[in-house]
């Protein structure tokens, strides 16, 4: 069974750009959540998606959107790029339901200039 | 990662065992994780164990838990070189919330 991709993998931006990153979780997973990973603030949970609905959300600025597709597939956006927003974004599927085992893919790593 | 804290550094000798602590505070914790994270790479799931367990075996890994002093612990026995990695510990609070909280990390570093 395929892993969690997503893509791009790298991605250059400057600020005051908008960027939109995928992520296909594993097949028959229905959660995806995104996760913002830096070296000053560690791993930060962004959000959660389930059945295309947003069921958690973490505390980032409405800047930062995402959405579910009905065959699961999660898209994240980011408006007014700043600086700051340079960072690895991590997706992790899980199965749904009562299972809790979240597997993440590669990340996207996402430079800001 | 707030409410779970881990010793950032362990360098270990091969062929000895690993252990990594990390303590939580949330007491709802409902799932406690072991993530590894190679340079460059996204977040492998080592294992998991649910808070009503006191320990969790699978081949060179074993998880321990003591609720009472809310303290996890990674044992890595037989170290080699491959594990050299960022050892992440995350707690997700309850059985209807999925987000993980994580730490900072622990890297492990195995020395020959």
């Amino acid at each position: 069974k395929a892993g969690v991709t997503q893509t791009p993998r790298y991605l250059i931006k400057t600020r005051g750009q908008q960027v939109t990153l995928s992520c296909s979780p594993i097949s028959g997973h229905r959660s995806v959540s995104w996760y913002q990973q830096t070296p000053g603030q560690g791993l930060q949970f962004l959000f959660e998606y389930f059945s295309e609905t947003q069921r958690n959300k973490g505390n980032f600025p409405g800047r930062f959107s995402g959405r579910q597709f009905s065959n699961s597939r999660s898209e994240m956006n980011v408006s007014t790029l700043e600086l700051g927003d340079s960072a690895l974004y991590l997706c992790a599927s899980r199965p749904g339901g009562q299972n809790n085992e979240q597997f993440f893919g590669p990340g996207t790593r996402l430079t800001v200039l | 990662g707030e409410d779970v804290e881990q010793s950032l550094f362990l360098s270990v000798r091969e062929g000895d065992s690993s252990v990594i602590n990390c303590t939580y505070t949330d007491s709802s914790s409902t799932y406690l994780y072991w993530y590894k994270q190679e340079p460059g790479a996204g977040l492998q799931l080592l294992t998991y164990i649910f808070s009503n367990m006191d320990m969790k075996q699978d081949q060179r890994l074993t998880v321990l838990l003591n609720k009472k002093d809310k303290h996890l612990s990674l044992r890595i026995a037989d170290t080699q070189t491959g594990d050299s990695a960022i050892y992440f510990c995350a707690e997700s609070l309850s059985s209807n919330d999925y987000k993980l909280s994580f730490g900072a990390g622990t890297t492990v570093t195995v020395r020959a």
